[in-house]
C-alpha cells in the first residue's frame, strides 16, 4: 500500500476554509485516496474518496494534483464540530482489504 | 437503518477472564473488520473476514480470535484477558460503492473494554 504523511496538527479559525494536506508519493494507478475523521473517539466517520477527478460533497472538497502523489481536503466552513483527527488513507478497492490508519492529522478549529 | 452495530459499549474484565465481543452489520457487506485503538494512536487492524466464511489475521491478531458467524455477525473473542488489551475496540463493514468506485468502510461506535 501506499504510505501517506499527514501534518500532526493544525488549526484553524471557525467560519474560515480548512485545507488538509496529505502526500502519497507511491500511489499505485488503481488506488483511492480516502478521508476519514474521528471525532473524540467515536467510530470514524467517511468523508470523501477520489481516485484521479478533484471530487465534492456535502461535506467537503478533495483536490487532488494531477500526478496523484498529493492531495487536499478542503472543508469550506469550519465549524467547531469540525474539530477531529482527519486521516487520509490510500487503498486499492477490493473486497476484504483494511484501511489502514496512520497518525492522521488533528484539527482544531477556534472560534 | 442502523448500521454497524456493537456490543456491548463498556466492559471491565478481569485479568484472565474471557469475552466475546459482538457486531452486526444490516449494510448486506461482504467485508468485515476488527480494528483496536489505543490511546492517542490510530486504529491498528486485529481481524478481517473478506466474505463469509473466511477470517484472517491483521497487525495485532494475538491474544484474540473471531468468527463470522454469518454475513451479518463478526465476533471477536479474549480467551484470557490481559491488560494490554485494555483498548477501544472498533468493527466495519465495507462494500463496492459502484459507480463512484472504490469501496465504503462504515464503522461501529466502538466498545471500551478495560482490564483489570
Amino acid at each position: 500500500d501506499a504510505k501517506t504523511t499527514q501534518p500532526p496538527s493544525m488549526d484553524c479559525a471557525e467560519g474560515r476554509a480548512a485545507n488538509l494536506p496529505c502526500n502519497h508519493s507511491t500511489i499505485s494507478g488503481n488506488e483511492y485516496v480516502y478521508w476519514y475523521r474521528q471525532i473524540h473517539s467515536q467510530g470514524p466517520q467517511y468523508i470523501i474518496h477520489g481516485l484521479k477527478n478533484n471530487e465534492t460533497n456535502e461535506m467537503a472538497s478533495l483536490i487532488i494534483t494531477e500526478d496523484r502523489k498529493s492531495s487536499t481536503l478542503i472543508l469550506p466552513h469550519a465549524t467547531l464540530r469540525d474539530t477531529a483527527v482527519y486521516y487520509c488513507i490510500v487503498r486499492v478497492g477490493r473486497s476484504g482489504y483494511a484501511l489502514n490508519f496512520g497518525k492522521g492529522t488533528s484539527l482544531l478549529v477556534t472560534p | 437503518n442502523a448500521g454497524v452495530t456493537q456490543t456491548p459499549k463498556f466492559q471491565v474484565l478481569k485479568t484472565g477472564q474471557s469475552m466475546t465481543l459482538q457486531c452486526a452489520q444490516d449494510m448486506n457487506h461482504n467485508s468485515m473488520y476488527w480494528y483496536r485503538q489505543d490511546p492517542g494512536m490510530g486504529l491498528r487492524l486485529i481481524y478481517y473476514s473478506a466474505s463469509e466464511g473466511t477470517t484472517d489475521k491483521g497487525e495485532v491478531p494475538n491474544g484474540y480470535n473471531v468468527s463470522r458467524l454469518n454475513k451479518r455477525e463478526f465476533s471477536l473473542r479474549l480467551e484470557s484477558a490481559a491488560p494490554s488489551q485494555t483498548s477501544v475496540y472498533f468493527c466495519a463493514s465495507s462494500a463496492p460503492l459502484g459507480t463512484q468506485g472504490g469501496y465504503g468502510y462504515t464503522f461501529g461506535s466502538g466498545t471500551r473494554l478495560t482490564v483489570v
